[in-house]
Parts: C-alpha cells; sequence; structure tokens
C-alpha cells in the first residue's frame, strides 16, 4: 500500500469554480501534510501545510486534515486558469509525496 | 535572490555511461535534498544533506548512485553506470532549517533519459 495515495485526475473545471482535491494516507507516523503546486517543467513550489487535524486557510486555498480517516483535502475557492497545474499532497518527514492530481481550470 | 539551480536541464545518455547532476541550494541554505520522479510514479526522496554530510540517505536506490556536497554549498549526484529505469526526473531542494516546517525550494529538475 502506498503511503500517501492521490487521484491523478485530470481534473478539469470551469473558472470560478471551487474545486476539491484530496489525498489518502496510510502512515500513522505523519503530523504534518504539505500541499505543493507544481507548474510544467517547474519544480514544486510549497502551498501552504497543517499540522496534525483541522483546517487552515490562506486566501482563496483552504487545507483541511482528518487525522482519524487518513483523508487531505485541499479546497481552491473562485479558481482562476492561473491555477492551472499539478497540486501534490505530501506527509513529513522525509516528505512523502502523492503522485499528484492535475487541474485545469478553463476560463 | 536566486532560487535553488539545476544543472543540465536534460541529460540523454546511453546505459552503462556515467552522468552526474548539479544542484546549486540557495545561499545560506544549510539542507539539501534531492529527489526523483520516475514517470508515473510519485516523487520520491533520495537524501538530505545538513550542509556536508549525509543526514538520511535512506532513499538511494542503490550504490550506482553517489551524492556529494563538498563544502556544503552545491552539491553533485552521480549515476555510474546508469541503467534504463534510472530515467527520470531529479529534482534537488534547499531549506534553512530541517524542521517539517522549513520550507523546501525546488529547484526546476533535471530530466534524464537513459537510452
Amino acid at each position: 500500500q502506498k503511503e500517501v495515495e492521490q487521484d491523478p485526475g485530470p481534473l478539469s473545471v470551469p473558472e470560478g469554480a471551487i474545486v476539491s482535491l484530496n489525498c489518502t494516507y496510510s502512515n500513522s507516523a505523519f503530523q504534518y501534510f504539505m500541499w505543493y503546486r507544481q507548474y510544467s517543467r517547474k519544480g514544486p513550489e510549497l502551498l501552504m501545510y497543517t499540522y496534525s487535524s483541522g483546517n487552515k486557510e490562506d486566501g482563496r486555498f483552504t487545507a483541511q486534515v482528518d487525522k482519524s480517516s487518513k483523508y487531505i483535502s485541499l479546497f481552491i475557492r473562485d479558481s482562476q486558469p492561473s491555477d492551472s497545474a499539478t497540486y501534490l499532497c505530501a506527509g513529513n518527514t522525509p516528505l512523502v509525496f502523492g503522485k499528484g492530481t492535475r487541474l485545469s481550470v478553463i476560463a | 535572490e536566486a532560487g535553488v539551480t539545476q544543472f543540465p536541464s536534460h541529460s540523454v545518455i546511453e546505459k552503462g555511461q556515467t552522468v552526474t547532476l548539479r544542484c546549486d541550494p540557495i545561499s545560506g541554505h544549510d539542507n539539501l535534498y534531492w529527489y526523483r520522479r520516475v514517470m508515473g510514479k510519485e516523487i520520491k526522496f533520495l537524501l538530505h544533506f545538513v550542509k556536508e554530510s549525509k543526514q538520511d540517505e535512506s532513499g538511494m536506490p542503490n550504490n550506482r548512485f553517489l551524492a556529494e556536497r563538498t563544502g556544503g554549498t552545491y552539491s553533485t549526484l552521480k549515476v555510474q553506470p546508469a541503467e534504463l529505469e534510472d530515467s527520470g526526473v531529479y529534482f534537488c531542494a534547499s531549506s534553512q532549517g530541517a524542521r517539517a516546517t522549513d520550507t523546501q525550494y525546488f529547484g526546476p529538475g533535471t530530466r534524464l533519459t537513459v537510452l
């Protein structure tokens, strides 16, 4: 069983939609959970991280962790074409990544 | 401020040859990481340097891979001899600290193709 599972998509949504990206994990030792964004031909870029369970909000982005169900989510409100990228979830440490979900936001 | 740089951006070699990848971290970052993404798979951790010392090399696939970080600045990752399954994108990342909350800044990666 992979430590972090993520549906690779692709996911295509219209501009302004709310996007929900999800991962599950199996390693109970993970305490921090990260979301990275990766544009084509670039390296991953940290969007935000959360500790243990709960929510964290940063602008249009909200990250949620439910440790009881080992479920990680990233919500993007008012999605923009510039949000089109691959989104990777990860647990720590060292970083264990999911495969990433490719998101396209259509204008 | 310059980000993490990697050289070359692409490398195409034949099976059995040697390739050396280079990573220049952000200035002042003591922590340097190597990752690899094989096609269709997740990005996987290879190893972690703190300054010039290997802190964790649990992800190194085998002894054909040798990583060095002389003087605690730039790092090289040598693959010798390269095999077909070594093809993928090799990422380097650096951070100031090694805590989970210390942001790792990734380079653009080196795309390695072994024919």
